[in-house]
């Protein structure tokens, strides 16, 4: 069965840093990329980026270039996404999920992990 | 940046209705690489249809897409009560891929 298990919730102060994780199991990890979407509360889906893991490559959406950082470690089959000074505006739940190609579908979304950064 | 508006904002309706829900884009959308997914309240995305028309594994067929260009549409046949939730289409085919902002489907 196809999962992507995320990192739970997290609370943090303005200016701290935060990464987060999605692991993904069931598959074969370096086949598909990973993205990064954002939904703010009561919002919509904002895509921030992606990751391919078997080389690392990256991109990103030019609103989320430069304020976080897309990683990932095929040994253990797990992506992430970091912020080395949090604001408010980052309070968010964020989702990871995967595309088999560059250009494809979401077809499997991990469970959400809510940041919240609040002083 | 492709920008995707979904109309209506809200469809109110009751079980068994059909629901048609549009989503227009700024441009062409390449290849018809445009999905539509399904989130219920508390829960993540699911994708219901990629590549405009082609259902996700293990959607009912009462789920249909169609469309290309820039204008696409997601008709839900018989509206099941398991159904209300909101939905959004999305492109893949260019950088940044986009979502357009939702449609909720609640109960009339």
């Amino acid at each position: 069965e196809v999962q992507l298990v995320q990192s739970g919730a997290d609370v943090k102060k303005p200016g701290e840093s935060l990464k987060i994780s999605c692991k993904g199991s069931g598959y074969t990890f370096t086949n598909y990329w990973i993205a990064w979407v954002r939904q703010m509360p009561g919002k919509g889906l904002e895509w921030m980026g992606t990751i391919y893991p078997s080389n690392s490559e990256t991109k990103y959406s030019p609103s989320f270039q430069g304020q976080v950082t897309i990683s990932a470690d095929k040994t253990i089959s797990t992506a992430y996404l970091q912020w080395n000074s949090l604001k408010a505006s980052d309070t968010a739940l964020y989702y990871c999920a995967r595309h088999y190609v560059h250009t494809g579908p979401f077809d499997y979304w991990g469970q959400g992990t809510l940041v919240t950064v609040s002083s | 940046e492709i920008v995707l508006t979904q109309s209506p904002g809200t469809l109110s309706l009751s079980p068994g209705e059909r629901a048609t829900l549009s989503c227009r884009a700024s441009q062409s959308v390449s290849s018809s690489y445009l999905a539509w997914y399904q989130q219920k309240p508390g829960q993540a995305p699911r994708l219901l249809v990629y590549g405009a028309s082609s259902r996700a594994t293990g959607i009912p067929d009462r789920f249909s897409g169609s469309g290309s260009g820039t204008d696409f549409t997601l008709t839900i046949s018989r509206l099941e009560p398991e159904d209300l939730a909101v939905y959004y289409c999305q492109q893949y085919g260019d950088s940044p891929r986009t979502f357009g902002q939702g449609t909720k489907v609640e109960t009339k």
